[in-house]
């Protein structure tokens, strides 16, 4: 595709239900990124994939965060037993290689909101 | 750790106006330093980029300058549009790899006519 995608854009989830959050990068980009965007703040990292290796987790807040890129291209990132303070804007990014000048290009968001 | 940190807005400008947008960080090394921009409805977009001490990015009208001495990389225009009302990030990554953005907290700007 022309750019990064990802859906749904707008989940609305009641405290303790699972959710799945779908990510697509461009096509052949080896690094993939997902950010978490509280409102009115900057994007905060939560992990990072090298085609399917998860090689980065650390930003992930808790073990209720899971996050995955089997085949090294569309990832998903579960949220288990959704707490209000989940409600954010989850951000997906992608980049052609691991080289220190490759530009992320960042997907629309999914925006979660958590009851 | 590594952090960034902007100027609270919003900042509200007429239309012509200067715009300046304040970015300081700190960092372990040599980081890249980035600007992106978030405009109404759409996603995070790469405004503008420098890589090293000195280096200045420019985009669309709008500069910034990588200064060393002053771990600074401050966003600027000399004449602002409508159409440049937007959330601005300043953001850096280090140099070790493809790694994850460290962002600000963002400068909503709105320009009117």
């Amino acid at each position: 595709g022309a750019g990064v995608s990802q859906s749904p854009r707008y989940k609305v989830a009641k405290r303790g239900q699972d959710v799945a959050l779908r990510c697509d990068p461009i096509s052949g980009h080896v690094s993939l990124f997902w950010y978490q965007q509280a409102l009115g703040q900057g994007p905060e990292f939560l992990t990072y994939f090298q085609n399917e290796a998860q090689l980065d987790k650390s930003g992930l807040p808790s073990d209720r965060f899971f996050a995955e890129r089997p085949e090294g291209s569309v990832s998903t990132l579960k949220i288990q037993r959704t707490q209000q303070e989940d409600s954010a804007v989850y951000l997906c990014a992608s980049s052609l290689d691991r080289s220190p000048n490759s530009e992320q290009f960042f997907g629309p968001g999914t925006r979660l909101t958590v009851l | 750790g590594d952090s960034v940190t902007q100027m609270e807005g919003p900042v509200t400008l007429s239309e012509e106006a200067f715009l300046t947008i304040n970015c300081t960080y700190t960092a372990t090394g040599y980081p890249s330093l980035f600007w992106y921009v978030q405009y109404p409805g759409e996603g995070l977009q790469l405004l503008l980029k420098a890589t090293k001490a000195d280096d200045k990015g420019s985009n669309k009208g709008f500069e910034a300058t990588y200064r060393k001495e002053t771990t600074s990389f401050h966003l600027e225009k000399g004449s602002v549009q409508v159409s440049d009302s937007a959330v601005y990030f300043c953001a850096l990554s280090t140099n070790s790899g493809n790694t994850p953005l460290v962002f600000g907290k963002g400068t909503r700007l709105s320009v009117i006519a």
